[in-house]
């Protein structure tokens, strides 16, 4: 079945480092996801990793994935006051293009 | 190109009444979403449609709810008669199959008194 996981709130101080962590149940999922969403906007996807890779990296983001554990983490180096949003994880499950999302973690970042 | 485009952004009514939302995914993209996001619910995946025909709209809360996405630009979801629990953000998203991504509209706040 397919089911998203994801710690409510988190809170970190400027220039921290923020972990967002999320757990999957679906092994086939071939992409996984992390969306932003700033209050009062949609969705914006953030970035992905596919599903044969353990790690990804873009500027201040790594992603890193550990499929034997389905858990799926978001890093977030140098964390800004802009960087306070939810953030999504979601997973690909490759039937008919379906994207399940996790409840959302919101995260703080405290000046 | 533009986005996913949803109208109307804000929709205020009154319980009873019929409201329509409005949905023109990304061009070539040929899966469409629709989500609605509450406090208490999150974010609930709705129906969604591959090639313009329903895949699963196990997620519609009841007969209230239907949708419909006549051409590959354009997909309505509709509530009759809409109720104050309905009263939510609702999502439009559009599935770019070449590059696996999702794009989602800015969205249609909804409050029905």
């Amino acid at each position: 079945g397919e089911d998203v996981e994801q710690s409510l709130f988190l809170s970190v101080r400027e220039g921290d480092s923020s972990v967002i962590n999320c757990t999957y149940t679906d092994s086939s999922s071939t992409y996984l996801y992390w969306y932003k969403q700033e209050p009062g906007a949609g969705l914006q996807l953030l970035t992905y990793i596919f599903s044969n890779m353990d790690m990804k990296q873009d500027q201040r983001l790594t992603v890193l994935l550990n499929k034997k554990d389905k858990h799926l983490s978001l890093r977030i180096a140098d964390t800004q006051t802009g960087d306070s949003a939810i953030y999504f994880c979601a997973e690909n499950t490759g039937s008919y293009q379906k994207v399940t999302f996790g409840t959302g973690t919101k995260l703080q970042v405290i000046p | 190109d533009a986005g996913v485009i949803q109208s109307p952004r804000h929709e205020v009514t009154e319980m009873g009444q019929e409201v329509t939302l409005r949905c023109k995914p990304i061009s070539g993209h040929n899966s469409l979403f629709w989500y609605r996001q509450t406090m208490m619910r999150g974010l609930e995946l709705l129906i969604y449609f591959n090639n313009n025909v329903p895949i699963d709209d196990s997620g519609m809360p009841e007969d209230r709810f239907s949708a419909k996405m006549p051409n590959a630009s354009f997909s309505t979801l509709k509530i009759q008669p809409s109720e104050p629990r309905d009263s939510a953000v609702y999502f439009c998203a559009s599935y770019d199959s070449i590059n696996e991504k999702l794009f989602f509209g800015s969205g249609t706040q909804l409050s029905v008194l």
